[in-house]
């Protein structure tokens, strides 16, 4: 099973870019990997899924290098109101079943 | 509706009472799921459904923890003889298919706060 690996916290100040890092070494072929965002005091909201190389939205770009071991979510010019929990998932899949996983995220900051 | 909605959104029992929250998913969304969300954690895998058949139960604590979705469209999360330990947000997602590894894009409901006293 994939496991994912992301660091605990990050900080920022507004207008910068910021890129949250997740290594999922164990990926399988088949799996996407997803990301959500969570606001304190709501459900996780989806951000971007992508399989390989690039996928961009107008929210955020998913950078996937060619073995997929690991993603990287860049988030253009933050505000104050990217301040969030953000959580990678790659699809995992015992006995044939799809477990959408969230692990503990990564906290971003962003400040003034 | 327009979105998952669940119920309710606070509930306060006592020690040894069952509670029964509630999820009522997007209209035609196949795919429904439980978490369990703890403060400063993220959310925990309980239970899914594809239609009305449970797929996989594995993140179910214990036997105390059930959950159904008899017609394939609003599912039941029931915890009998509730402990202070189930104390949780419990979080209700749905997605409308899967294809190859991706699950969807999951929409979750603002949860249930549970409360044991």
């Amino acid at each position: 099973l994939a496991k994912t690996t992301q660091p605990i916290s990050m900080d920022s100040y507004e207008g910068q870019e910021v890129n949250i890092t997740c290594s999922h070494n164990n990926i399988a072929t088949n799996d996407y990997i997803t990301w959500y965002q969570q606001f304190p005091s709501q459900g996780p909201r989806f951000i971007i899924q992508g399989y390989k190389t690039k996928v961009t939205n107008e929210v955020a770009s998913l950078f996937i290098p060619a073995d997929r071991k690991s993603s990287t979510l860049s988030l253009p010019r933050v505000s104050l109101s990217d301040t969030a929990v953000y959580y990678c998932l790659v699809g995992q899949r015992p006995g044939g079943s799809y477990i959408p996983t969230f692990g503990r995220g990564t906290s971003l900051i962003v400040h003034p | 509706g327009a979105g998952v909605s669940q119920s309710p959104r606070y509930k306060v029992t006592k020690r040894g009472q069952d509670v029964a929250l509630r999820c009522d998913p997007i209209s035609g969304h196949v795919s429904l799921y439980w978490y369990r969300q703890a403060l400063g954690q993220g959310p925990e895998f309980l239970t899914y459904f594809n239609y009305e058949a449970q797929q996989d139960k594995s993140g179910l604590p214990n036997d105390r923890f059930s959950a159904e979705r008899p017609e394939g469209s609003i599912s039941t999360l029931t915890i009998q003889r509730t402990e202070q330990r189930d104390s949780a947000m419990y979080r209700c997602a749905s997605s409308a298919a899967w294809r190859g590894g991706s699950t969807g894009e999951l929409f979750f409901g603002e949860g249930s706060r549970l409360t044991v006293l």
